[in-house]
């Protein structure tokens, strides 16, 4: 089945650092989605991505829909102690009538004062 | 606050019994969709309803689940005969129909001792 592999696994960095993760996969999405999980929480969406190519920010957040289609990666520039939390991202792909989306494992971030 | 919810929050059962989870999809969201998630894990989809009719089950959703959406709004997804196994959080989504951004409820955690 269609798997995505994110890295890095966990983060633990010092306030005020920035942050790269990314997600890679043997399979071509339609859309990359990133959310934000904090602990006992549902996932909450911080950036879509629609377009091979795509370069979106939010704030402090940017995300890039890679050329294959088959990658994506999410900056967040300048980190503050209310970045903790763990970061997904997910693609969505056509699958007979519908629009599935896959997660990866998750990158936990850590943030020291 | 008009965004997905869920009830419980959480729930402790002792194994054996019947659970029932409620879902209120974003009100003019077509689809809505359940996925379990355990810890340190990405969601997994478990089944999506386009309004009232489930399109789609995925192979973790055992004949001891059943999900419903009588009307097209609500949602329930039952859980029988509960098993250690199923501890997770049970996350709600909804969407609009096609490529669309699915948006997640707060989730509800499922303990059973």
């Amino acid at each position: 089945g269609q798997q995505l592999n994110q890295s890095p696994q966990s983060m633990f960095i010092q306030e005020g650092e920035d942050v790269s993760m990314n997600c890679t996969s043997s399979s071509i999405f339609n859309t990359w989605l990133w959310y934000k999980q904090d602990p006992g929480e549902g996932p909450v969406l911080l950036i879509a991505l629609y377009k091979a190519g795509e370069l979106t920010s939010n704030g402090r957040l940017t995300a890039q829909f890679g050329i294959t289609r088959k990658d994506s990666f999410l900056n967040i520039s300048a980190s503050i102690p209310s970045d903790v939390g763990i970061y997904f991202c997910a693609g969505q792909l056509k699958m007979d009538s519908s629009y599935k989306l896959i997660f990866g494992s998750g990158t936990r971030l850590l943030v020291r004062p | 606050d008009t965004g997905v919810s869920q009830d419980p929050r959480h729930k402790i059962t002792k194994r054996g019994q019947n659970v029932t989870f409620r879902c209120d999809p974003i009100s003019e969201h077509n689809r809505l969709y359940w996925y379990r998630q355990t810890l340190g894990q990405g969601p997994e989809f478990l089944t999506y309803f386009q309004n009232e009719a489930q399109l789609e089950k995925s192979r973790l959703l055992s004949d001891r689940f059943s999900a419903e959406r009588p009307k097209g709004s609500f949602s329930t997804l039952e859980i029988q005969r509960t098993e250690q196994g199923d501890s997770a959080m049970y996350l709600c989504a909804s969407s609009l129909v096609g490529p669309a951004i699915i948006y997640f409820g707060e989730g509800s955690w499922l303990t059973v001792v």
